[in-house]
Protein backbone atom coordinates (compact mmCIF):
# COMPACT_ATOMS: atom_id res chain seq x y z
CA UNK A 1 0.00 0.00 0.00
CA UNK A 2 1.34 3.86 -0.53
CA UNK A 3 2.24 4.95 2.33
CA UNK A 4 3.56 8.50 1.08
CA UNK A 5 1.86 10.58 -1.79
CA UNK A 6 3.21 13.50 -3.69
CA UNK A 7 0.45 14.59 -6.05
CA UNK A 8 3.21 17.29 -7.77
CA UNK A 9 4.64 15.37 -10.57
CA UNK A 10 6.40 18.93 -11.87
CA UNK A 11 6.36 22.75 -10.90
CA UNK A 12 7.78 25.61 -12.18
CA UNK A 13 8.68 28.50 -9.63
CA UNK A 14 10.26 31.97 -10.73
CA UNK A 15 13.50 33.09 -8.38
CA UNK A 16 13.35 34.49 -5.27
CA UNK A 17 9.57 33.22 -4.69
CA UNK A 18 8.25 30.63 -2.33
CA UNK A 19 7.22 27.15 -3.23
CA UNK A 20 5.22 24.53 -1.27
CA UNK A 21 5.19 21.12 -2.16
CA UNK A 22 3.20 18.69 -1.57
CA UNK A 23 3.26 15.85 0.76
CA UNK A 24 0.88 13.53 2.46
CA UNK A 25 1.92 10.29 4.14
CA UNK A 26 -0.81 7.20 6.04
CA UNK A 27 0.50 5.11 9.17
CA UNK A 28 -0.96 3.62 12.12
CA UNK A 29 1.51 3.84 14.26
CA UNK A 30 1.97 7.16 16.71
CA UNK A 31 5.50 7.08 16.30
CA UNK A 32 6.98 8.21 12.81
CA UNK A 33 9.24 10.37 11.08
CA UNK A 34 8.86 12.28 8.28
CA UNK A 35 12.28 14.05 6.33
CA UNK A 36 12.30 15.80 2.59
CA UNK A 37 14.87 14.51 0.39
CA UNK A 38 16.51 16.88 -2.59
CA UNK A 39 17.93 15.28 -5.83
CA UNK A 40 19.68 17.36 -8.16
CA UNK A 41 20.44 16.07 -11.70
CA UNK A 42 23.83 14.26 -10.25
CA UNK A 43 21.96 11.91 -8.52
CA UNK A 44 22.80 12.49 -5.06
CA UNK A 45 20.22 12.26 -1.97
CA UNK A 46 20.76 15.35 0.08
CA UNK A 47 18.71 15.85 3.34
CA UNK A 48 16.98 18.88 3.83
CA UNK A 49 14.61 18.38 7.05
CA UNK A 50 13.18 15.96 9.52
CA UNK A 51 9.57 16.03 11.36
CA UNK A 52 9.35 13.92 14.51
CA UNK A 53 5.17 12.93 14.91
CA UNK A 54 5.85 14.05 18.47
CA UNK A 55 7.48 17.43 17.91
CA UNK A 56 5.38 20.14 18.76
CA UNK A 57 6.67 22.94 16.49
CA UNK A 58 7.41 22.82 12.41
CA UNK A 59 10.46 22.00 11.83
CA UNK A 60 12.77 24.64 10.36
CA UNK A 61 16.66 24.73 8.14
CA UNK A 62 17.86 27.63 6.47
CA UNK A 63 14.94 28.70 3.70
CA UNK A 64 13.69 25.13 4.36
CA UNK A 65 9.96 24.51 6.40
CA UNK A 66 7.89 21.99 6.96
CA UNK A 67 4.47 22.51 7.10
CA UNK A 68 3.22 19.89 10.17
CA UNK A 69 -0.33 18.96 9.84
CA UNK A 70 -0.46 15.89 11.80
CA UNK A 71 -4.77 15.48 11.67
CA UNK A 72 -4.76 15.61 8.29
CA UNK A 73 -1.59 13.59 7.79
CA UNK A 74 0.70 16.04 5.66
CA UNK A 75 3.99 17.47 5.55
CA UNK A 76 4.81 19.89 3.36
CA UNK A 77 8.07 21.61 2.41
CA UNK A 78 7.98 25.26 1.92
CA UNK A 79 10.91 26.88 0.51
CA UNK A 80 11.29 30.54 0.69
CA UNK A 81 13.39 33.21 -1.41
CA UNK A 82 13.99 30.30 -4.21
CA UNK A 83 17.44 30.10 -5.72
CA UNK A 84 18.38 28.91 -9.46
CA UNK A 85 20.18 25.73 -7.32
CA UNK A 86 17.02 24.57 -5.95
CA UNK A 87 15.93 23.41 -8.97
CA UNK A 88 15.79 19.56 -8.73
CA UNK A 89 13.62 16.58 -7.88
CA UNK A 90 12.34 16.61 -3.95
CA UNK A 91 11.69 13.67 -2.73
CA UNK A 92 8.99 13.18 0.85
CA UNK A 93 10.07 9.98 3.04
CA UNK A 94 8.40 8.57 6.42
CA UNK A 95 9.89 5.60 8.71
CA UNK A 96 7.35 4.35 11.19
CA UNK A 97 7.52 1.32 13.48
CA UNK A 98 5.91 -1.16 11.10
CA UNK A 99 9.83 -2.39 10.37
CA UNK A 100 12.25 -2.73 12.94
CA UNK A 101 14.92 -1.85 10.74
CA UNK A 102 13.61 1.21 10.09
CA UNK A 103 13.08 1.52 6.52
CA UNK A 104 12.60 4.49 4.50
CA UNK A 105 9.41 4.48 2.18
CA UNK A 106 9.69 7.22 -0.17
CA UNK A 107 6.82 9.22 -2.57
CA UNK A 108 7.39 9.54 -6.63
CA UNK A 109 8.72 12.63 -6.02
CA UNK A 110 8.15 16.42 -7.18
CA UNK A 111 10.53 17.74 -9.98
CA UNK A 112 11.12 21.68 -9.45
CA UNK A 113 12.58 24.13 -11.62
CA UNK A 114 13.30 27.38 -10.79
CA UNK A 115 13.41 30.39 -13.50
CA UNK A 116 14.78 33.55 -13.42
CA UNK B 1 26.95 13.39 9.25
CA UNK B 2 28.55 10.06 7.87
CA UNK B 3 30.28 11.01 4.48
CA UNK B 4 29.47 7.75 2.28
CA UNK B 5 31.38 7.46 -0.82
CA UNK B 6 30.29 5.35 -3.44
CA UNK B 7 32.46 3.11 -6.37
CA UNK B 8 32.35 3.56 -9.16
CA UNK B 9 30.17 6.58 -9.88
CA UNK B 10 29.26 5.56 -12.90
CA UNK B 11 29.25 2.05 -15.44
CA UNK B 12 28.35 1.12 -18.64
CA UNK B 13 28.05 -2.79 -18.59
CA UNK B 14 27.05 -5.24 -21.08
CA UNK B 15 24.52 -7.81 -20.61
CA UNK B 16 24.87 -10.83 -18.87
CA UNK B 17 28.07 -9.37 -17.13
CA UNK B 18 28.31 -8.80 -13.45
CA UNK B 19 29.19 -5.28 -11.71
CA UNK B 20 30.28 -4.90 -7.88
CA UNK B 21 29.35 -1.74 -6.60
CA UNK B 22 31.06 -0.21 -3.02
CA UNK B 23 30.17 1.29 -0.67
CA UNK B 24 32.34 3.29 2.33
CA UNK B 25 31.38 5.08 4.64
CA UNK B 26 33.90 7.65 7.31
CA UNK B 27 32.19 6.17 10.74
CA UNK B 28 31.41 2.78 11.81
CA UNK B 29 27.70 2.20 11.37
CA UNK B 30 25.18 -0.82 12.84
CA UNK B 31 22.79 -0.47 9.23
CA UNK B 32 23.65 -0.20 5.78
CA UNK B 33 21.12 0.44 3.34
CA UNK B 34 20.79 -0.47 -0.58
CA UNK B 35 18.17 1.56 -2.27
CA UNK B 36 17.86 1.29 -6.51
CA UNK B 37 16.22 4.47 -8.48
CA UNK B 38 14.77 2.93 -12.09
CA UNK B 39 14.87 5.62 -14.46
CA UNK B 40 12.23 8.70 -13.31
CA UNK B 41 11.36 6.81 -10.81
CA UNK B 42 11.23 6.99 -6.96
CA UNK B 43 13.77 5.56 -4.47
CA UNK B 44 13.08 1.57 -3.67
CA UNK B 45 14.75 -0.36 -1.12
CA UNK B 46 16.94 -3.56 -2.33
CA UNK B 47 18.03 -4.95 1.17
CA UNK B 48 19.49 -3.87 4.66
CA UNK B 49 23.03 -4.93 5.71
CA UNK B 50 24.05 -5.79 8.69
CA UNK B 51 27.58 -6.90 9.96
CA UNK B 52 28.59 -9.96 10.59
CA UNK B 53 24.90 -11.60 9.07
CA UNK B 54 23.26 -12.22 6.39
CA UNK B 55 20.99 -8.84 4.62
CA UNK B 56 17.22 -8.75 4.62
CA UNK B 57 16.14 -8.58 1.17
CA UNK B 58 12.94 -6.55 0.46
CA UNK B 59 10.08 -8.43 -1.42
CA UNK B 60 11.18 -8.68 -5.31
CA UNK B 61 14.94 -8.48 -4.61
CA UNK B 62 16.96 -12.12 -4.42
CA UNK B 63 20.37 -13.13 -2.66
CA UNK B 64 21.66 -14.58 -6.22
CA UNK B 65 21.00 -11.32 -8.20
CA UNK B 66 21.62 -8.84 -5.42
CA UNK B 67 24.42 -11.03 -3.37
CA UNK B 68 25.81 -8.39 -0.65
CA UNK B 69 28.64 -8.73 1.27
CA UNK B 70 29.21 -6.27 5.19
CA UNK B 71 32.47 -7.39 5.91
CA UNK B 72 33.22 -4.75 8.28
CA UNK B 73 31.20 -1.80 10.22
CA UNK B 74 32.46 0.89 7.41
CA UNK B 75 32.05 -1.20 4.60
CA UNK B 76 30.13 -2.49 2.03
CA UNK B 77 29.59 -3.92 -1.28
CA UNK B 78 26.48 -5.05 -3.96
CA UNK B 79 26.82 -6.87 -6.99
CA UNK B 80 24.71 -6.89 -9.72
CA UNK B 81 24.60 -10.56 -11.35
CA UNK B 82 23.60 -11.45 -14.84
CA UNK B 83 22.69 -8.20 -15.90
CA UNK B 84 20.09 -7.21 -18.48
CA UNK B 85 18.92 -3.78 -19.61
CA UNK B 86 16.18 -3.33 -17.09
CA UNK B 87 18.82 -3.22 -14.14
CA UNK B 88 19.91 -0.11 -15.61
CA UNK B 89 19.49 2.33 -12.63
CA UNK B 90 21.32 4.94 -10.11
CA UNK B 91 21.80 2.28 -6.75
CA UNK B 92 22.76 4.08 -3.86
CA UNK B 93 24.11 2.89 -0.32
CA UNK B 94 22.53 5.20 3.13
CA UNK B 95 23.11 4.76 6.58
CA UNK B 96 21.15 5.95 9.53
CA UNK B 97 18.21 3.97 10.89
CA UNK B 98 19.12 3.30 14.73
CA UNK B 99 16.26 4.28 15.56
CA UNK B 100 12.52 6.12 13.92
CA UNK B 101 14.24 9.90 14.78
CA UNK B 102 17.79 9.08 13.15
CA UNK B 103 18.57 10.78 9.94
CA UNK B 104 19.00 8.39 7.03
CA UNK B 105 22.32 9.75 4.47
CA UNK B 106 23.27 8.61 1.20
CA UNK B 107 25.92 8.18 -0.60
CA UNK B 108 26.77 9.55 -4.05
CA UNK B 109 25.20 6.93 -6.46
CA UNK B 110 26.50 4.90 -8.86
CA UNK B 111 24.55 5.66 -12.48
CA UNK B 112 24.57 1.86 -14.09
CA UNK B 113 23.58 1.34 -17.40
CA UNK B 114 23.51 -2.11 -19.00
CA UNK B 115 23.31 -2.19 -22.91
Amino acid sequence: AQKITQTQPGMFVQEKEAVTLDCTYDTSDPSYGLFWYKQPSSGEMIFLIYQGSYDQQNATEGRYSLNFQKARKSANLVISASQLGDSAMYFCAMRDGTDSWGKLQFGAGTQVVVTP
Amino acid sequence: SAVISQKPSRDICQRGTSLTIQCQVDSQVTMMFWYRQQPGQSLTLIATANQGSEATYESGFVIDKFPISRPNLTFSTLTVSNMSPEDSSIYLCSVGGQGRTDTQYFGPGTRLTVL
